[in-house]
């Protein structure tokens, strides 16, 4: 079956810009995860979802980063006034059930912000 | 204190031999911890998962958890050069569903 997929696959753009960053995770996993991921280090949690809600935000760095689902499955990560230091790869990943299951990543998508 | 550490190395092996990652994690009360390798480019890939005390064998993969000493390891017998890559350690925090990346063991593997 398909698996994550997350788009753009890359994204230029330029200081104090907006981004949406899309995920859609594999049919029937009620888990959804975003992560960043910067050059040379693992994947940092940003937020989680259970469903259509965030169960754990604690991850996003300050109030310019959100992200919704809205009718749990596919999520948007938005991300306002981008800043240079928002330059990452922003993995994606679901798991069928919270917790111990397996996440299952998407290819990432890979924002420059300039 | 990282809530999880790994080794940075690079890590070099030759080809054949077993190769040893380590971990370690702050949050005392993590149940769940997971080995995930990362080609350079390409995202995460889950290899071995553990909740236990002890030793579990999945192939050429041992993964091995001591929650007292708050260590985690993943052993790599017969060693392959298509093993080269970063080995990501994760655990769960405590209570939640949070997933906590270490930074990664890169290893390499001598033909």
């Amino acid at each position: 079956g398909a698996g994550v997929s997350q788009t753009p696959s890359n994204k230029v753009t330029e200081k104090g810009k907006y981004v949406e960053l899309r995920c859609d995770p594999i049919s029937g996993h009620t888990a959804l995860y975003w992560y960043r991921q910067s050059l040379g280090q693992g994947p940092e949690f940003l937020i989680y979802f259970q469903g259509t809600g965030a169960a754990d935000d604690s991850g996003l760095p300050n109030d310019r980063f959100f992200a919704v689902r809205p009718e749990g499955s596919v999520s948007t990560l938005k991300i306002q006034r981008t800043e240079r230091g928002d330059s990452a790869v922003y993995l994606c990943a679901s798991s069928r059930t919270p917790g111990a299951e397996t996440q299952y990543f998407g290819p990432g998508t890979r924002l420059l912000v300039l | 204190q990282k809530e999880v550490e790994q080794n940075s190395g690079p890590l070099s092996v030759p080809e054949g031999a077993i190769a040893s990652l380590n971990c370690t994690y702050s949050d005392r009360g993590s149940q769940s911890f997971f080995w995930y390798r990362q080609y350079s480019g390409k995202s995460p890939e889950l290899i071995m998962s553990i909740y236990s005390n002890g030793d579990k064998e999945d192939g050429r993969f041992t993964a091995q958890l001591n929650k007292a000493s708050q260590y985690v390891s993943l052993l790599i017998r017969d060693s392959q050069p298509s093993d080269s890559a970063t080995y990501l350690c994760a655990v769960i925090n405590t209570g939640g569903f949070k997933t906590i990346f270490g930074a990664g063991t890169r290893l390499f593997v001598k033909a």
